[in-house]
């Protein structure tokens, strides 16, 4: 069964930094590009970014390049999403998906639960 | 970049009823390369159909895609309770990446 399993959710302060991640399961972990979305509280889906495993190649939404930064570690699995000076406006719920098919730009069949990040002083 | 535009905003109709639910793109989309999700409050999207018109694994034949170039529609034939939720379209085949519609919220009276 192909599963993606994300940390927890966390309260920060502006300025922090984080790093949250999305286990996968049950699948080839090196063989799929996986994303990552951002929904914004009321609002819709935002892709920020997707990463190929195999080799870390990654591609990311213009607006936000530069501002978060998206890894992967093959050897468990795990892909990350991660900021180094967090702002309000990063308060989001935040999931990681797998395309359907072994393309980097497809739908998204698989989801994680989410993560809920609060950025609040 | 392409622009998703869904229409309308809110959809509020009774159960049974059929929901037709508007894409509209800002530029072609070769292939017909459109998704739709549907997303229930304090979930996960979920996906319904790619390739503007293939149902995904499970879901009811109720729920159907149709349309090309720059106008999509998700049809709901049949409208039941657990139909209430947000459904967002999703297109694939633009650089730099993925993108998504507004939204529309389905409500049942």
């Amino acid at each position: 069964e192909v599963r993606l399993v994300q940390s927890g959710a966390v309260v920060k302060k502006p300025g922090d930094s984080l790093r949250i991640s999305c286990k996968t399961y049950g699948y080839s972990f090196t063989n799929y590009w996986l994303g990552w979305v951002r929904q914004r509280p009321g609002k819709g889906l935002e892709w920020m970014g997707t990463i190929y495993p195999d080799d870390s190649d990654t591609g990311y939404n213009p607006s936000v390049r530069g501002q978060v930064t998206i890894s992967s570690d093959k050897s468990i699995n795990t892909a990350y999403l991660q900021w180094s000076s967090l702002r309000a406006s990063d308060t989001a719920m935040y999931y990681c998906a797998r395309p359907a098919n072994k393309q980097w730009l497809d739908a998204f069949d698989m989801w994680g639960q989410g993560t809920m990040v609060i950025v609040s002083s | 970049e392409i622009v998703l535009t869904q229409s309308p905003g809110t959809l509020s109709l009774s159960p049974g009823e059929r929901a037709t639910l508007s894409c509209r793109a800002s530029q072609h989309i070769t292939g017909r390369y459109l998704a739709w999700y549907q997303q229930k409050p304090g979930q996960a999207p979920r996906l319904l159909i790619s390739g503007a018109s293939n149902r995904a694994t499970g879901i009811p034949d109720r729920f159907s895609g149709s349309g090309s170039g720059t106008d999509f529609s998700l049809t709901i034939s049949g409208l039941e309770p657990e139909d209430c939720a947000v459904y967002y379209c999703q297109q694939y085949v633009d650089s730099p990446g993925v993108s998504f519609g507004g939204g529309t919220k389905v409500e049942i009276k």
